[in-house]
């Protein structure tokens, strides 16, 4: 158990919805970074957080925004959704900086029919 | 942006040593080298992480040499619950893109 818990673990919706996956990161841990990962795909970075604040952005859609609240807890929200978003959406924590350890949460699991 | 190549996928056999190595050529002189497992529909894990010649832990051991550009994870007498990808992951101007990963297969 890595301690960052993502929820839900599974989520089923239509083609045009909008969708809110949470993460909750290890106890202490200031930064949140949310990954998208298609079938038999790499890691695709999307955005980083550090105590609230926006400090890295990767690949992310304009379509897609997130935030990290003040108890540290993050919420990836993805909108107008096309079958090409279905995808295991990984959250990750770390203390501060982005060369230290990342903790994965279990994931996201997003199916867009 | 950083950068990093491993090869696309390993073959191994239970009991052998396996060296899994990675270029980051634009490495910078902070930079730390860090190591991830993933099993499928798990997020990654953390192995091993380094920042100059050799480091070693319960479950893997990292070399770098001298000029930082390559390193080498060393997983010691692999078993079949081994095969996964691994991922070298080397953050540049907070650049925290993974790069393909190597695939590695441990047969019996």
């Amino acid at each position: 158990d890595s301690g960052v818990t993502q929820t839900p673990k599974h989520l089923i919706t239509a083609t045009g919805q909008r969708v809110t996956l949470r993460c909750s990161p290890r106890s202490g841990d200031l930064s949140v970074y949310w990954y998208q990962q298609s079938l038999d795909q790499g890691l695709q970075f999307l955005i980083q957080y550090y105590n609230g604040e926006e400090r890295a952005k990767g690949n992310i859609l304009e379509r897609f925004s997130a935030q990290q609240f003040p108890d540290l807890h993050s919420e990836l929200n993805l909108s107008s959704l096309e079958l090409g978003d279905s995808a295991l959406y990984f959250c990750a924590s770390s203390v501060g900086g982005a060369n230290e350890k990342l903790f994965f949460g279990s994931g996201t699991q997003l199916s867009v029919l | 942006l950083a950068k990093t190549t491993q090869p696309i996928s390993m073959d191994s056999y239970e009991g052998q040593e396996v060296n899994i190595t990675c270029s980051h050529n634009n490495i910078a002189t902070n930079d730390y080298i860090t190591w991830y497992q993933q099993f499928p529909s798990q997020g990654p894990r953390f192995i091993i992480q380094g920042y100059k010649t050799k480091v070693t832990n319960e479950v893997a051991s990292l070399f770098i040499p001298a000029d930082r550009k390559s390193s080498t994870l060393s997983l010691p007498r692999v078993s079949l619950s081994d095969t996964a990808v691994y991922y070298c992951l080397v953050v540049v101007d907070n650049d925290m893109r993974f790069g393909a990963g190597t695939r590695l297969t441990v047969k019996p």
